[in-house]
């Protein structure tokens, strides 16, 4: 069965160091996510991704971040200069299809998720 | 108004049980309402998902209710098992391109043998 797959599945880091994380999305997929859940919190949106640009982003996903898809396969999550609170588990996700028009054909698949803990 | 309040916070149940979490919105523009099932190291999974122009949707044991009025989602599991111990989130997002899901806070339900 397809899946998502994200790497590394933890990383230790020092605050204010550059940290990336990578994620390759089903194959077939056209949209393609970033989420992250503060350890014992709800899973919160960060990023979505949509013919090479960002389609929306929220509030946390500020200069700090950024997203890109440099290849055909892989998509990956910047964070220029980590903070403490920039700990969490963040999960890359992908789906076939959007929503638009009230079809049901974009279901979410998301990643084993990447445990981020800053020092 | 982007907020889904989801409640029990944690719920246990013993076999058989049906256990049912709620959840509530404010934002009228949500158009799509997943339940989402998540075991501990593992990434959330979609369960079932409604939109608001049906009250109830069902696959195999589980059940989502929809209250529009009350702008009120709940997920029933039938003959719960041990094995449907898990997290569940319920989310919600607009009819739009992108998934922009706002999930709950999560309920941590254990199914007891």
């Amino acid at each position: 069965e397809p899946e998502v797959t994200q790497t590394p599945s933890h990383q230790v880091t020092q605050m204010g160091q550059e940290v990336i994380l990578r994620c390759v999305p089903i194959s077939n997929h056209l949209y393609f996510y970033w989420y992250r859940q503060i350890l014992g919190q709800k899973v919160e949106f960060l990023v979505s991704f949509y013919n090479n640009e960002i389609s929306e982003k929220s509030e946390i996903f500020d200069d700090q971040f950024s997203v890109e898809r440099p290849d055909g396969s892989n998509f990956t999550l910047k964070i220029r200069s980590t903070k403490l609170e920039d700990s969490a588990m963040y999960f890359c996700a992908s789906s076939e299809a959007g929503l638009a028009g009230g079809s049901y054909t974009g279901e979410l698949f998301f990643g084993e998720g990447s445990r981020l803990t800053v020092l | 108004q982007q907020q889904v309040k989801q409640s029990p916070q944690s719920l246990i149940v013993q076999k058989g049980g049906i256990p049912i979490i709620n959840c509530a919105y404010e934002n009228t523009a949500f158009d799509y309402f997943p339940w989402y099932q998540q075991f501990p190291g593992k990434g959330p999974a979609l369960l079932i998902a409604i939109r608001p122009d049906v009250s109830e949707k069902k696959e195999g044991r589980f059940t989502i209710s929809f209250n529009k009025s009350a702008k009120q989602f709940s997920l029933h599991i039938m003959d719960s098992q041990p094995g449907d111990s898990a997290t569940y989130f319920c989310a919600a997002s607009e009819d739009q391109g992108a998934q922009k899901l706002v999930f709950g806070q999560g309920t941590r339900l254990t199914i007891n043998p």
